[in-house]
C-alpha cells in the first residue's frame, strides 16, 4: 500500500482521456468540500466545489462526486489536457470550522 | 480584482534574523489565512484572522507572530526560525470564516532558513 507522507500518490493518463481523482474526508460533519489545483511554484487554484446537500456538480470540462456515506469525493476531467498537470487536492470544512485539505495526488499528462 | 498577492515571492533567512511576510487582498475579504506548505503535503492552517481579530492559532510557535493591521494586509513576522520551518507560507482570503466559502490564495512565499 502508500506510504503515508512519503510520496503524493499519482495517476498518469494520456492526453485526451478521463481523468479520476479521489478523495476519502475524515469528518462526517463536513459539509463544504473543494478540489484545488497547484501547478509547481503557484498557490493552490479553486477548481470547483459542492455542499453536502449534492451529491454531483459539474463545471467547465470537470465533475465533482460527493459520497457522504462512506465519506468520498471524486474530481472527473473530461478530455485531459497537458495543461492539467498539476497536484490536486481535496479539502472538507466541517460546519463552523476552517478548511483543512487532503494529502493531495499528482496527475502527470503524457502527449 | 480576485487576486492575493504575497511578498516576497523567496526568501532566504538566517536563524538570528528578523523577517516579515506580507499579504494584501482587494476583494473586501473579512477573512485572511495563512497555511505552511512542506515539499509534496498540503497546505497546514496556522493562523486565521477574522474582522482583523486572530481567532484561530493552530500551536503554532511563538517564533512566528502574525499581525492583521487592517482588512486588507496580513504579516507574517519571523524571528529566530529553525531549518525546519523551510517551506512554502500561503496567505489566503474568504468573505468569512467558519466554513462554507472558498479560500482564494495568492502564490505564496518560499522560505529558506539557514
Amino acid at each position: 500500500g502508500e506510504s503515508v507522507g512519503l510520496h503524493l500518490p499519482t495517476l498518469s493518463v494520456q492526453e485526451g482521456d478521463n481523468s479520476i481523482i479521489n478523495c476519502a474526508y475524515s469528518n462526517s460533519a463536513s459539509d463544504y468540500f473543494i478540489w484545488y489545483k497547484q501547478e509547481s511554484g503557484k498557490g493552490p487554484q479553486f477548481i470547483i466545489d459542492i455542499r453536502s446537500n449534492m451529491d454531483k456538480r459539474q463545471g467547465q470540462r470537470v465533475t465533482v462526486l460527493l459520497n457522504k456515506t462512506v465519506k468520498h469525493l471524486s474530481l472527473q476531467i473530461a478530455a485531459t489536457q497537458p495543461g492539467d498537470s498539476a497536484v490536486y487536492f481535496c479539502a472538507e470544512t466541517p460546519y463552523g470550522n476552517d478548511m483543512r485539505f487532503g494529502a493531495g495526488t499528482r496527475l502527470t499528462v503524457k502527449p | 480584482d480576485t487576486e492575493v498577492t504575497q511578498t516576497p515571492k523567496h526568501l532566504v533567512m538566517g536563524m538570528t534574523n528578523k523577517k516579515s511576510l506580507k499579504c494584501e487582498q482587494h476583494m473586501g475579504h473579512r477573512a485572511m489565512y495563512w497555511y505552511k506548505q512542506k515539499a509534496k503535503k498540503p497546505p497546514e492552517l496556522m493562523f486565521v484572522y477574522s474582522y482583523e481579530k486572530l481567532s484561530i492559532n493552530e500551536s503554532v510557535p511563538s517564533r512566528f507572530s502574525p499581525e492583521c493591521p487592517n482588512s486588507s494586509l496580513l504579516n507574517l513576522h519571523l524571528h529566530a526560525l529553525q531549518p525546519e520551518d523551510s517551506a512554502l507560507y500561503l496567505c489566503a482570503s474568504s468573505s468569512r470564516t467558519g466554513g462554507g466559502e472558498k479560500l482564494f490564495f495568492g502564490s505564496g512565499t518560499q522560505l529558506s532558513v539557514l
